[in-house]
């Protein structure tokens, strides 16, 4: 788990709050991602970015807003959630966005509750 | 379009017999696949992945899959499961736009 690590790892929020999730990997990677996980569901990407720009938005809602300053670094800034949005966050990174062998690593996921 | 679909949700094995995690996928086009494994509260981790050469790939932790373009499968075994192999499974495609098409997931139990 080292190559990709996010924090905090565990989040309890009201949905009034502000909060940001971190991820960051240490792999040379260009391409970076964030996953929603919910129980019984497969994986949902929500952002790609690939060199720091984003290249994938899937129809997220705009209380969830992703930042990449750079390539190492990804944020995810988090504002007036609902309960619905507790889930697993999964960050990940790869080699290149494109191509077709190049897998992706993930980082240990940060579990997230809103009440 | 691209789907990928995991045959069984839960497996259960006794320790010391063959594991198979049954993948098929659909694609108009020669895919890359994967299998990742998570373990309760933790990240995806790469088990193995097919590119296009071998079609035997073998894994870590004396995981194995063959792709058959025929059957268009890409099942997942081991000959001997271990109490630590108790996980989900995820068998994975890769979409030409540069997504991944995640499979629904196999929970996999193993029994003393």
């Amino acid at each position: 788990e080292t190559g990709v690590t996010q924090t905090p790892r565990h989040l309890v929020m009201g949905m009034t709050n502000k909060k940001s999730l971190k991820c960051e990997q240490h792999l040379g990677h260009n391409a970076m991602y964030w996953y929603k996980q919910s129980a019984k569901k497969p994986l949902e990407l929500m952002f790609v970015y690939s060199l720091e720009e984003r290249v994938e938005n899937n129809s997220v809602p705009s209380r969830f807003s992703p930042e990449c300053p750079n390539s190492s670094h990804l944020f995810l800034h988090l504002h007036t959630l609902q309960p619905e949005d507790s889930a697993l966050y999964l960050c990940a990174s790869s080699l290149s966005y494109s191509h077709r062998s190049y897998e992706q690593y993930f980082g240990p996921g940060t579990r997230l509750t809103v009440t | 379009a691209q789907s990928v679909t995991q045959l069984d949700s839960h497996v259960s094995v006794s320790e010391g017999t063959p594991v198979l995690l049954r993948c098929n996928y659909s694609s108009s086009y020669s895919p890359s696949l994967f299998w990742y494994v998570q373990h309760p509260n933790k990240g995806l981790q790469l088990l193995l992945k097919y590119t296009s050469a071998a079609t035997l790939v073998k894994g870590i932790n004396g995981f194995e899959a063959e792709f058959k373009k025929s059957e268009t499968s890409f099942h997942l075994t081991k000959p001997s499961a271990h109490m630590s192999d108790a996980a989900e499974y995820f068998c994975v495609s890769y979409n030409q736009g540069g997504k991944l098409i995640f499979g629904q997931g196999t929970e996999l139990s193993v029994k003393p």
